[in-house]
């Protein structure tokens, strides 16, 4: 069936190092979401991206889109622990119906500080 | 995020009992999703509305029921609990609409249900 797949599903870092998740599909998407989630809490969005190659940035967050579509990945430098929670990204696969927005299984990020 | 509210925020219930969690959000969302949360598996879509009296299955389906009868309500009933059905929930909404793509998500704060 149609799926995101995200890995790793864990990742520890020491406070300063880098940190990329990675997300891979199957099928051509028509766009890709990124979540953080915080312990206890629940999803929250980051960005969406839409166009093949897209390259976009928040503060030490790099969010890049696939020339085609079918993969997308998440950097952070220079980790704080702030960024600790769980990333998700969600993509809608390119001819299905609008609003089947399929998860990955998400990266839990540990931060040493 | 306050403008959509789950409850109860934790439920605890027998197998075989009809249990029914609730969302409410006050946007006017057109979209409404229910998802369940468990480790390992992440975020799998059990149902989702497009509008009131509009609804569609998602992943995982199974033992699951909604309506919309209001924009603003998207109630899911659990018809005959089983113990397989314990996890997080979380009922989200977007703006999205049949001409753009998948607007981001508003999550709920989830409501944890225990099945014993």
């Amino acid at each position: 069936g149609q799926q995101v797949m995200q890995i790793p599903q864990y990742q520890h870092v020491q406070e300063g190092e880098d940190f990329t998740t990675y997300c891979n599909s199957s099928t051509t998407l028509s766009n890709i979401q990124w979540y953080k989630q915080r312990p206890g809490g629940h999803p929250v969005f980051l960005i969406q991206l839409v166009k093949s190659g897209e390259v976009k940035k928040q503060k030490r967050l790099t969010f890049q889109f696939g020339e085609a579509k079918k993969n997308s990945s998440l950097h952070i430098t220079a980790t704080q622990t702030t960024d600790v929670g769980t990333y998700f990204c969600a993509g809608h696969h390119r001819g299905s119906t609008l609003g089947r927005l399929y998860f990955g299984r998400g990266t839990q990020l540990t931060v040493w500080p | 995020d306050a403008g959509i509210t789950q409850s109860p925020r934790y439920k605890i219930t027998e197998t075989g009992r009809q249990v029914t969690l609730m969302c409410h959000q006050t946007w006017s969302h057109s979209y409404m999703f229910w998802y369940r949360q468990d480790l390992g598996h992440g975020l799998r879509l059990i149902y989702y509305s497009a509008a009131a009296d509009i609804t569609d299955k998602g992943e995982v389906p199974d033992g699951y029921v909604v309506s919309r009868s209001k924009t603003e309500n998207f109630p899911l009933t659990l018809e005959s609990a089983t113990r397989s059905q314990t996890s997080v929930y979380f009922c989200a909404s977007s703006m999205t609409d049949m001409s753009s793509y998948n607007s981001p998500l508003h999550f709920g704060n989830g409501t944890r249900l225990t099945v014993t």
